[in-house]
């Protein structure tokens, strides 16, 4: 059990370019959730995927943001045409099995900061 | 429509005692906490499934009452490394994942 890793850790980049965030959940766990989290605030949810199949989304995840998993492995993140707003730390978690009961672990996050 | 921690804020000396609560405007069917410490990711502590529910680990129990849509976190003879941002969390609409607005909690000596 490696835990769930994400990459890169930290990310710098000017309005207005692509990026792309990726994580690995610890193997065989099902679930996979991506999150973002500001200073003093908690973790919002973003999406969350079964195995490769993208069950829910947040209204926060607006049509420059889009997740995959496929292969229902790893899972990428890519925010296109970045906004100032967009500065968070993005963190995915991973859960074994098929509900939302299981304990969710999470990655070390990567903090996106927009020049 | 995020479940409400209070308080936002606590200060303890070790050894003291601590409650933290969550409250829920939706129904709850379970209730998940994690401890986050500055800088890193949050940690899982517990998870509590039904109402009345009471689980416990070393000195951090916590419980969970259906009908007044709330649970809390109790910390008991606070160490040092209890020091931290403690979240409560539940699946509310559809399935997202919400987590609670957060309580911070440090333990001075």
């Amino acid at each position: 059990d490696t835990g769930v890793s994400q990459d890169p850790r930290h990310k710098i980049t000017k309005r207005g370019q692509n990026v792309t965030f990726r994580c690995d959940p610890i193997s065989e766990h099902n679930r996979l959730y991506w999150y973002r989290q500001t200073l003093g605030q908690g973790p919002e949810f973003l999406t969350y995927f079964q195995n490769e199949a993208q069950l829910e989304k947040s209204r926060l995840l607006s049509d420059r943001f889009s997740a995959e998993r496929p292969k229902g492995s790893f899972s990428t993140l890519e925010i296109q045409r970045t906004e100032q707003g967009d500065s968070a730390m993005y963190l995915c978690a991973s859960s074994l099995g098929m509900g939302s009961n299981q304990p969710q672990h999470f990655g070390d996050g990567t903090r996106l900061s927009i020049l | 429509q995020q479940p409400v921690q209070s308080p936002q804020a606590v200060i303890l000396r070790e050894g003291e005692d601590a409650v933290i609560n969550c409250s829920s405007s939706k129904a709850l069917y379970s209730v998940h906490w994690y401890r986050q410490k500055h800088g890193e990711a949050p940690v899982f502590l517990m998870i509590l499934l039904k109402g009345g529910e009471q689980k416990g680990h070393e000195k951090i129990s916590a419980s969970f009452n259906e009908k007044k849509q709330q649970s809390s976190l109790y910390l008991t003879a606070s160490q040092l490394s209890y020091s931290g941002t403690y979240f409560c969390g539940t699946v509310l609409t559809g399935n997202q994942f919400y987590f609670g607005t957060g309580t911070s909690l440090t333990v001075i000596p």
